[in-house]
């Protein structure tokens, strides 16, 4: 089962835009990561949110969390043509479960 | 630090064919997963190790799929007989025990086509 639904399914803007994606979640969460995947690189993680954490930043990127929405966003300020691709949300379920949505394809245009 | 290996990286086979996947996780981590991750999808986890103990497999489909991880090091993935519905690319993960936060670093993958 997949608990995280990221919204859009495809985005595409223009090098220097920002994108944001949203994730949408069904469950009590302990905390929300985010990952990266493209081809060079595979899967990466990103940055993770603790469940008592509003937002955080790292580099470009600023997460935000809404437990009473469970909710959270990612945001990519400035983006750059090697920031295209494909962003998951993935929540941890019990200890060490990670349950991931099905993901955002990113592409920034040059 | 060298990451996850996996192998083979693509592999084509034919439907009731069997196959199977290797994955040699970060030294020193202790719990090994693998994902499978069908086209326009999110990784579903398929089996989680702590060690070389199961800790979840509620869905694998385990009339055709089976995981070992002797040794408590590397793993390997089986398929037998594959699915049409088996094509997917298979990821290997790795993360250290007692990580609170489980940060999880992911192989390659191995992509897997059933014709």
């Amino acid at each position: 089962s997949q608990q995280g639904e990221e919204d859009p399914q495809a985005l595409s803007i223009q090098e220097g835009e920002n994108a944001t994606m949203n994730c949408s979640y069904k469950t009590s969460i302990n905390n929300l990561q985010w990952y990266r995947q493209n081809s060079g690189r595979g899967l990466v993680h990103l940055i993770l949110i603790r469940s008592n954490e509003r937002e955080k930043h790292s580099g470009r990127l600023r997460v935000t969390l809404d437990t009473s929405k469970k909710s959270s966003s990612l945001l990519i300020t400035a983006s750059r043509a090697a920031d295209t691709a494909s962003y998951f949300c993935a929540t941890l379920e019990g200890a060490q479960k990670l349950v991931f949505g099905q993901g955002t394809r990113l592409t920034i245009n040059p | 630090e060298a990451g996850v290996a996996q192998s083979p990286r693509y592999k084509i086979i034919e439907k009731r064919q069997s196959v199977a996947f290797w994955c040699n996780p970060i030294s020193g981590h202790a719990t090994l997963y693998w994902y499978q991750q069908i086209l326009g999808q999110g990784p579903k986890l398929l089996i989680q190790f702590q060690n070389n103990g199961v800790v979840d497999d509620s869905q694998l489909p385990k009339d055709r799929f089976s995981a070992e991880r002797l040794k408590g090091v590397d793993s390997t993935l089986k398929i037998q007989p594959a699915k049409l519905e088996d094509s997917a690319v298979y990821l290997c993960a790795s993360s250290m025990q007692g990580t609170v936060y489980n940060e999880q670093f992911f192989g390659p993958g191995t992509r897997l086509t059933v014709l």
